[in-house]
């Protein structure tokens, strides 16, 4: 069964640092990764796609990069705001079920 | 992007009442529905998976006959919590993806349903 896990859980770094979040998984037999931020009390909001042929994909100050040989993949943050605050889940689909991870907590300090 | 509504966003419910929450798909055709649901300060546990026309498929744990799902279209799914108890109460979420199109293999998310059981 495929595990899913991010590291670090919590995370709190000062305004305008760059920073990155990992996801690791087990099975590298997956359709694509997604990366979503949630903010207390509200759904998920679908950051970056990756799917299983590509290697990253950017979107703003976000990018999200995917090893599947190391079963891994990172979502950089650049030049962090205080209105990232907020929990950072990756999700794995792998075509017949959707795992996510345990979640990053980001505190980006003004 | 595609977008999935849920209905209600937020509901109340004595203990022992039956709650259903609808998961529609707006704009494209959900053959796949995802129902998720989140304890207060854990991770979102994914709960059953249904395919259009077919019965769900539940996660280890999670007791079909309390949690009934129907998902007999294209573009809704309902969640049916029968009998709730305070324990119940989490913030439910539903996703969908479709064959083709705008949700080709990637999921898209409800805004969520906020279940409060007294």
């Amino acid at each position: 069964k495929q595990e899913v896990t991010q590291i670090p859980a919590a995370l709190s770094v000062p305004e305008g640092e760059n920073l990155v979040l990992n996801c690791s998984f087990t099975d590298s037999a997956i359709y694509n990764l997604q990366w979503f931020r949630q903010d207390p009390g509200k759904g998920l909001t679908s950051l970056l796609l990756i799917q299983s042929s590509q290697r990253e994909q950017t979107s703003g100050r976000l990018n999200a990069s995917l090893d599947k040989s190391s079963g891994r993949s990172t979502l950089y943050i650049a030049a962090s705001q205080p209105g990232d605050s907020a929990t950072y889940l990756c999700g794995l689909n792998t075509g017949n079920q959707f795992y996510f991870g345990t979640g990053t907590s980001l505190t980006v300090i003004p | 992007g595609a977008v999935v509504s849920q209905h209600p966003s937020w509901v109340i419910c004595k203990s022992g009442t039956s709650v259903k929450i609808e998961c529609r798909s707006l704009d494209f055709q959900a053959t796949t529905m995802f129902w998720y649901r989140q304890f207060p300060k854990q991770s979102l546990m994914l709960m059953a998976t249904s395919n259009e026309g077919s019965k769900a498929t539940y996660e280890q744990g999670v007791e079909k006959d309390k949690f009934l799902i129907n998902h007999a279209s294209l573009t809704l799914s309902t969640l049916t919590v029968t009998s709730a108890h305070p324990e119940d109460s989490s913030f439910y979420i539903c996703s969908a993806s479709g064959l083709t199109g705008l949700a080709f293999n990637e999921q898209f998310f409800g805004p969520g349903t906020r279940l409060t059981v007294l």
